[in-house]
Parts: structure tokens; sequence; C-alpha cells
């Protein structure tokens, strides 16, 4: 089975910043990469998929990109809605989760 | 809208089975499989298995192979996942989400509001 490990785990940083969460897969998974976010009692929400395709919808200061094992996911400036936890998915294995929280 | 709207909240006892619904609206149903995950709490996601909505073929997780079932009703555009031989480690978030396949994999483009499912004695 393919693992997905993301980091940092969590991550502290203020509004305005500039942010990057890495996952990265045990083998290579070409581009097919997506990326979720979850706020606390809700559901999770697609943000990119393809590794680097905006959802409808999504603030164009979120992007991905990578292929082949190496992935990111980048908020260009933070805004106050965006602190909450990430995660990478492929096929049927989530990575565990970063924790973007306010510093 | 694309919406799935899901079943209460559940409280069971170990042994017991629960089953949960999710009923889309605002697209066709039988033009995406529906996936379910669920999340204990306090931890991450986990995937337990899909369902085509055109066909019914259903592909689970390993880990719950023997205890789960998936179905759906094509005419009332509903999703039901039962969960037998109930344990504690069972309490969860349980959501359902829309699959949607490109190349070799799929994205969850659209997601149940969650139903807690509570194992205990």
């Amino acid at each position: 089975d393919i693992q997905m490990t993301q980091s940092p785990s969590s991550l502290s940083a203020s509004v305005g910043d500039r942010v990057t969460i890495t996952c990265r897969a045990s083998q290579s998974i070409s581009s097919y990469l997506n990326w979720y976010q979850q706020k606390p009692g809700k559901a999770p929400k697609l943000l990119i998929y393809a590794a680097s395709s905006l959802q409808s919808g999504v603030p164009s200061r979120f992007s991905g990109s990578g292929s082949g094992t190496d992935f990111t996911l980048t908020i260009s400036s933070l805004q106050p809605e965006d602190f909450a936890t990430y995660y990478c998915q492929q096929r049927d294995t989530f990575g565990q989760g970063t924790k973007l929280e306010i510093k | 809208q694309v919406q799935l709207v899901q079943s209460g909240a559940e409280v069971k006892k170990p042994g017991a089975s629960v089953k949960v619904s999710c009923k889309a609206s605002g697209y066709t149903f039988t033009s995406y499989g529906i996936s379910w995950v669920r999340q204990a709490p306090g931890q991450g996601l986990e995937w337990m298995g899909w369902i085509s909505a055109y066909n019914g073929n259903t592909n689970y997780a390993q880990k719950l192979q023997g205890r789960v079932t998936m179905t759906t009703d094509t005419s009332t555009s509903t999703a039901y996942m039962e969960l037998r031989s109930l344990r504690s480690d069972d309490t969860a978030v349980y959501y359902c989400a829309s699959s949607h396949k490109y190349g070799s994999s799929w994205s969850f483009d659209y997601w149940g509001q969650g139903t807690l499912v509570t194992v205990s004695s």
C-alpha cells in the first residue's frame, strides 16, 4: 500500500504569511494527489485536485504543485479563515493532516 | 447546488449494527460514486469504501471487509452504509462524499455533514 506522509504535523503562522505544506508518497503517484481543508466540527472541503487544479470556488491564494512522490500546498497570504487542518489524499489513503494555527 | 444530507447521530452498544444514510441532490445520482470516510475523535480521515451509484459495484477497505456493506437506492438518490459488530473503536463521525474519478484516481468533491456514531455500553 502507498503511504502518504505530511509535514509538518502542525504549523504556527500569522495572517499575511506565505505557508507551504508538504505531502510525500511512498512511491510515485503521478499527479493523482488532492488537498482538503477541514475546520473543527465541519466536513472536509476539496481545495486542489490532480496536484495543481484549483477546485471551483476556492480562492486563488491556494495553489498546489508537484508530481511523482513530492507535493506541496501553498497559501500565498494567510487569511483568518484559513486556520484549519489540511489533508492530502491519493485514492484510498489520506495523509495524517497538518494543523495550521494562529501565531 | 450539490448537497449530501446524512441521517442523525446514533448511539449503539458493542456488537450492534448501525446504518447511516446519505441523500444526494443537485446532480444526477448515478453519475458519481459515493465513498464513505470516517474520523475518530481527534484523529485523521480514514477511507472506508466506495460504491458505484451507477451499477452498485463496491470496493471496501480491507480492515472492514466482512463488517461493512454499502448500498444505494437510485429511486431516492440515497446511499447507505451499514457497519456490523460495532466496537468502541468504531466511535467516529462518518461522512459520505461524492467520488469523482480522474485518470486512475479520484477526488471527494462534495461531502455530507457527517453522522456521529457512538459505541458505548
